[in-house]
């Protein structure tokens, strides 16, 4: 079963924060984050693993609350570079080394 | 760098067609995926390889199989192709549980 994501879309200012979620009903090893820009491959933020931590890309960052199993993409200070769709790939210890990916969230930074 | 390269970018075949969709990845990765990609639904997983033919099902092989003979090279093949299989298929490849790095994708297109 996938992972859901929400929201589905946002449209932020430069300069706005946005919060991305993504929730599995199954208990995760791991969480992947990439982005993927229009008309191109996606491209891997980073990954957290169980335990809580938290990770950050320029900053962008991420956490992950393996008992809730949820983790969020966290977008401060946006930029124009931003844009683009973000999905969330999920791991489970039985799965090994195979990521289910959520429906994606669409984010449009505006100048 | 890494790179993951699928045959071709764009694609129009018949119903009924055998179709053959090739990746090439050059960083000696043991693990290669291929996914198909729809508005709202994210990336699905058809089939994936951990080894030279060694394959697993993902969550939508059905109407797909895979061949592994080199370990660089992960063809995806679709017997009979259908028009339900119009999509945009991605590639990827990585090392272990580490980041899957994606090919450009293949736009197909079946009439």
């Amino acid at each position: 079963q996938q992972p859901v994501q929400s929201p589905q879309a946002v449209i932020l200012r430069e300069g706005e924060d946005a919060v991305i979620n993504c929730s599995s009903s199954k208990a995760l090893y791991s969480v992947h984050w990439y982005r993927q820009k229009h008309g191109e491959a996606p491209v891997f933020l980073m990954i957290l693993l169980k335990g809580g931590e938290q990770k950050g890309h320029e900053k962008i960052s991420a956490s992950f609350n393996e008992k809730k199993q949820q983790s969020s993409l966290y977008l401060t200070a946006s930029q124009l570079s931003y844009s683009g769709t973000y999905f969330c790939g999920t791991e489970t210890q039985a799965a090994g080394n195979k990521l289910t990916f959520g429906g994606g969230t669409r984010v449009l930074v505006k100048p | 760098d890494v790179k993951v390269t699928q045959s071709s970018r764009y694609l129009v075949k018949r119903t009924g067609e055998k179709v053959f969709l090739e990746c090439v990845q050059d960083m000696d990765h043991e693990n290669m995926f291929w996914y198909r990609q729809d508005p709202g639904l994210g990336l699905r997983l058809i089939y994936f390889s951990y080894d030279v033919k060694m394959k697993e099902k993902g969550d939508i092989p059905e109407g797909y199989s895979v061949s592994r003979e080199k370990k660089e090279r992960f063809s995806l093949i679709l017997e009979s192709a259908s028009t339900n299989q119009t999509s945009m298929y991605l590639c990827a490849s990585g090392p272990g549980s580490q980041p899957q790095h994606f090919g450009d994708g293949t736009r197909l297109s079946i009439l």
